[in-house]
């Protein structure tokens, strides 16, 4: 099945430790999204590329970065992750276009010790 | 700034109907989107509303108004399955979703 694919499922880093999330597609979709979602709160969308346009949200940290090496796969890079890190990291995609649904992949549960 | 308010729990029983709100305040609109989410799952897609009136899907129906600035999700038939979180999103354009603040829907038997 077609599907957006996140790995791992949960993520265990350091305080100030960098750490790599990543997610694949086979829907074969322009769009790839990261959104952070913590407990009890709406996803929170951090960037997005359309294609290889990298679109950043204005009240990202810098401490958050991402990569899109070719249509099928997006990663998002925290370079020194805090205790507020902690959260669950959703990737999501989409055909481009305003009316088009954004399919999600089942998340990362990133804890920080 | 942006914002998205909906109720923040319904609770309901099983067979019943339920109606979740959505009132929105947003720089750019393109439409209104619904999403589930099961706890500890990924949001999946309910329905779109980019034009006034109401959209059925099956027991799922959703409504939207432009010029209230306003939306709903109606359930019917209600099932132990349906319970979740329920998010509208404002699509504002440059395929970009601003989700709303949730609602937690609890069926009971």
């Amino acid at each position: 099945d077609a599907m957006v694919i996140q790995n791992p499922r949960y993520q265990v880093t350091q305080f100030g430790k960098p750490v790599t999330l990543s997610c694949s597609q086979t829907l074969n979709h322009n769009v790839m999204y990261w959104y952070q979602q913590k407990s009890s709160q709406a996803p929170k969308l951090l960037f997005h590329y359309y294609d290889k346009d990298f679109n950043n949200e204005a009240d990202t940290p810098d401490n958050f970065q991402s990569r899109r090496p070719n249509t099928s796969f997006c990663f998002l890079d925290i370079r020194s992750p805090g205790l507020g890190d902690a959260a669950m990291y959703l990737c999501a995609t989409s055909r481009g276009g305003d009316d088009q649904p954004q399919h999600f992949g089942d998340g990362t549960r990133l804890s920080i010790l | 700034g942006q914002s998205l308010e909906q109720p923040s729990e319904v609770t309901a029983v099983e067979g019943a109907i339920v109606q979740i709100n959505c009132t929105y305040q947003t720089s750019g609109f393109y439409g209104l989107s619904w999403y589930q989410q099961h706890d500890g799952g990924a949001p999946t897609f309910l329905s779109y509303n980019a034009l006034d009136g109401l959209e059925e899907t099956g027991r799922f129906s959703s409504f939207l108004s432009r010029s209230d600035s306003y939306g709903y999700l109606l359930l019917q038939e209600l099932q132990m399955k349906d319970s979740a979180s329920y998010f509208c999103a404002v699509n504002t354009g440059f395929q970009k979703l601003v989700f709303g603040t949730g609602t937690r829907l609890l069926v009971s038997p």
